[in-house]
């Protein structure tokens, strides 16, 4: 079973630059959800896709979008990057069914892409 | 205010020692409470979740939530060095969402 991989690792742009990062979904979650973790601090959700539609959304700008695919991966896009981007992002994904015991929906997060914006 | 208060540390503490980890939060709404344990470079992993008040029992790790002071807390029994890493608590109010709330994570350091 693959976990959550997300692309690329490292990558470092420039203010008012344009950034699509990318995540497939573990086998079998049809669920994605993206958070910004800054140094020191914890993760803090973005918004999260389900049936390809965005379906939730935290205290981000519209210049925060994304998109899911048929096969469940997903993308990040940041416009007009600001030096506050500079963060970690994560990609999340969820069951369908929530967890067997307790029907928490239970998230499986990738290692993240570090994005530094000078 | 944040909605989810944790203190960032860092906590050292020497191996076999019990260590506790403890978040307050302020939304009386959530009733899924989380454990996560992220390494330096990698993503967070889940340890331990409940749901509403009680406590969950997983080999050396034991969390528990009491809904009525808004406090949960993470016990890690005979801590060891691999045990060195950010722990993070969550919580959402539905068990159907992507959307957690974080905790700021705390660092614990277990000196061999």
């Amino acid at each position: 079973e693959t976990g959550v991989t997300q692309s690329p690792t490292h990558l470092i742009k420039t203010r008012g630059q344009q950034v699509t990062l990318r995540c497939s979904s573990q086998s079998g979650h049809n669920t994605v959800s993206w958070y910004q973790q800054a140094l020191g601090q914890g993760p803090q959700f973005i918004f999260q896709y389900y049936r390809e539609e965005e379906n939730g959304r935290g205290n981000f700008p519209p210049r925060f979008s994304g998109l899911q695919f048929p096969n469940y991966s997903s993308e990040l896009n940041v416009n007009a990057l600001e030096l506050d981007d500079s963060a970690l992002y994560l990609c999340a994904s969820s069951p369908p069914w929530g967890d067997s015991s307790s029907g928490a929906n239970v998230l499986t997060f990738g290692a993240g892409s570090r994005l530094t914006v000078l | 205010q944040k909605e989810v208060e944790q203190d960032p540390g860092p906590l050292s503490v020497p191996e076999g020692a019990i260590v506790s980890l403890n978040c307050t939060y302020s939304n009386s709404a959530f009733q899924y409470f989380m454990w996560y344990r992220q390494y330096s470079r990698k993503g967070p992993e889940l340890l331990m979740y409940t749901y509403s008040s009680g406590n969950k029992e997983d080999g050396r790790f034991t969390a528990q939530v009491d809904k009525s002071s808004k406090y949960i807390s993470l016990f890690i029994r005979d801590s060891q060095p691999s045990d060195s890493a950010t722990y993070l608590c969550a919580m959402s109010g539905s068990s159907n969402t992507g959307k957690l709330i974080f905790g700021q994570g705390t660092t614990l350091q277990v000196k061999p």
